[in-house]
């Protein structure tokens, strides 16, 4: 157990819907990153926030936008969903502000299926 | 281009047999190095991570890796399998990009089923 969790686990929905994950962060640390993965693309790297302010961003589509809340809890949002959508996000978790040697420790993942 | 290739996408392999896992990265900076594991229906688990000075690195579960400068490689080893390790292993190396950020950048993924 890493010590991130996320909610929900499974999420099905429909073209055009618009749907929320959340992810927990390990206690203490102040970096959520956002990572999608689908078995066309692999791992891709969407969105980091350190410590309630946008860090990084890699190839998070502009229908798709992430917070980080006070008590560093992180919110992704997706809208406007479509089919290739559908994939496995994961929320992980850094200490610091995302430092280059820096560990990063993921959650389970919530897999989103867009019908 | 910074990247990270996984030279095998899938490795059979029998119980208690050996097993290398092969990664290559291309980077013309310092690189921090990372394997992680992926068990069926969960999260990437880290096994073991290179940052510097000792080139072979030992991580969770028996497994090792080697960093080769030269070769630019870094490669997983496990010198006796078990079945519990079928899962997917994920190669990463962490980059720094200009504006001050930085990335984790993983291979495609490496399947390693172990058989009975």
């Amino acid at each position: 157990d890493s010590g991130v969790t996320q909610t929900p686990k499974h999420l099905i929905t429909a073209t055009g819907q618009r749907v929320t994950l959340r992810c927990s962060p390990r206690s203490g640390d102040l970096s959520v990153y956002w990572y999608q993965q689908s078995l066309d693309q692999g791992l891709q790297f969407l969105i980091q926030y350190y410590n309630g302010e946008e860090r990084a961003k890699g190839n998070i589509l502009e229908r798709f936008s992430a917070q980080q809340f006070p008590d560093l809890h992180s919110e992704l949002n997706l809208s406007s969903l479509e089919l290739g959508d559908s994939a496995l996000y994961f929320c992980a978790s850094s200490v610091g502000e995302g430092l280059v040697w820096e560990t990063q420790y993921f959650g389970p993942g919530t897999r989103l299926l867009v019908l | 281009a910074q990247s990270v290739t996984q030279l095998d996408s899938q490795v059979p392999v029998f119980e208690e047999a050996p097993v290398e896992l092969r990664c290559n990265y291309s980077s013309s900076v310092s690189v921090y190095l990372f394997w992680y594991v992926q068990y069926p229906n969960q999260g990437l688990q880290l096994l073991l991570k290179y940052l510097s000075g000792s080139t072979l690195v030992k991580g969770i579960n028996g497994f090792e890796a080697e960093f080769n400068k030269s070769q630019t490689s870094f490669h997983l080893r496990k010198p006796s399998v078990h079945i519990s390790d079928t899962a997917e292993y994920f190669c990463a190396v962490s980059l720094s990009f200009s504006g001050g950020y930085n990335k984790l950048i993983f291979g495609a993924g490496t399947r390693l089923a172990v058989h009975p």
